[in-house]
């Protein structure tokens, strides 16, 4: 069956340093990848995916990611982290007719 | 600002009873999700419409029904409710449900059965 982990339940991160969430999934094909965040008393919205080709994804509010087949992950990175990035961080696969399945969710907590 | 609204934001209720959530898409979707957010199963997906059509199915209790109407407003029924549905309820569309296309999500209805 299709799972998604995300090992980390709560990083806490200092404002200015460098970030990576980590996101490792079990699938029968390379699925479709996204990453969402959750702001305090929000909805989610996408970050970013990736389908296929460049395993080095680029999305919105300075995030990356990247593929690799390898290793089964997609783990979401951040050079530089600002208050606002507190919030929850879902990875998500999903392929064909399948339905999106999400991980349990990384909180980040920015220290000042 | 996702352009998905979802009403009523905060439902109470007791055990037993019936409540409908609604959903509006953003303009031009054809396609609305519902998903159930608690802290014990994490965010699940119910249920998916794709132009007033059932699409596909998740982990959806037979005591919850849903339907997309002609204006492709959405509404989840959930009936004789049970503690454990307590949990932020998510709408989210998309222009035409392909796994690949962007969902944009609603703010949620959070809903506490006592």
């Amino acid at each position: 069956a299709q799972s998604v982990t995300q090992p980390d339940i709560h990083i806490t991160v200092s404002e200015g340093a460098s970030l990576e969430l980590r996101c490792n999934y079990s699938y029968g094909a390379t699925p479709y990848l996204f990453w969402y965040v959750q702001s305090p008393g929000q909805g989610l919205q996408l970050l970013l995916k990736y389908f296929s080709g460049d395993t080095l994804v680029q999305g919105i509010k300075g995030f990356e990611a990247e593929f690799k087949r390898s290793q089964s992950s997609f783990n979401l990175r951040k050079p530089s982290v600002h208050w606002s990035d507190a919030a929850e961080y879902f990875c998500a696969v999903g392929r064909g007719a399948q339905k999106l399945v999400f991980g349990q969710g990384t909180r980040l907590t920015i220290n000042p | 600002d996702s352009g998905v609204t979802q009403t009523p934001k905060h439902l109470i209720t007791a055990t037993g009873q019936r409540v409908t959530l609604r959903c509006s898409p953003r303009s031009g979707d054809l396609s609305v999700y519902w998903y159930q957010q608690s802290l014990d199963q994490g965010l699940q997906f119910l249920i998916q419409y794709y132009n007033g059509e059932e699409r596909a199915k998740g982990n959806i209790l037979e005591r919850f029904s849903a339907q997309q109407f002609p204006d492709l407003h959405s509404e989840l029924n959930l009936s004789s409710l049970e503690l454990g549905d307590s949990a932020l309820y998510f709408c989210a569309s998309s222009v035409a449900g392909y796994i690949g296309e962007t969902q944009y999500f609603g703010p949620g209805t959070r809903l506490l059965v006592l």
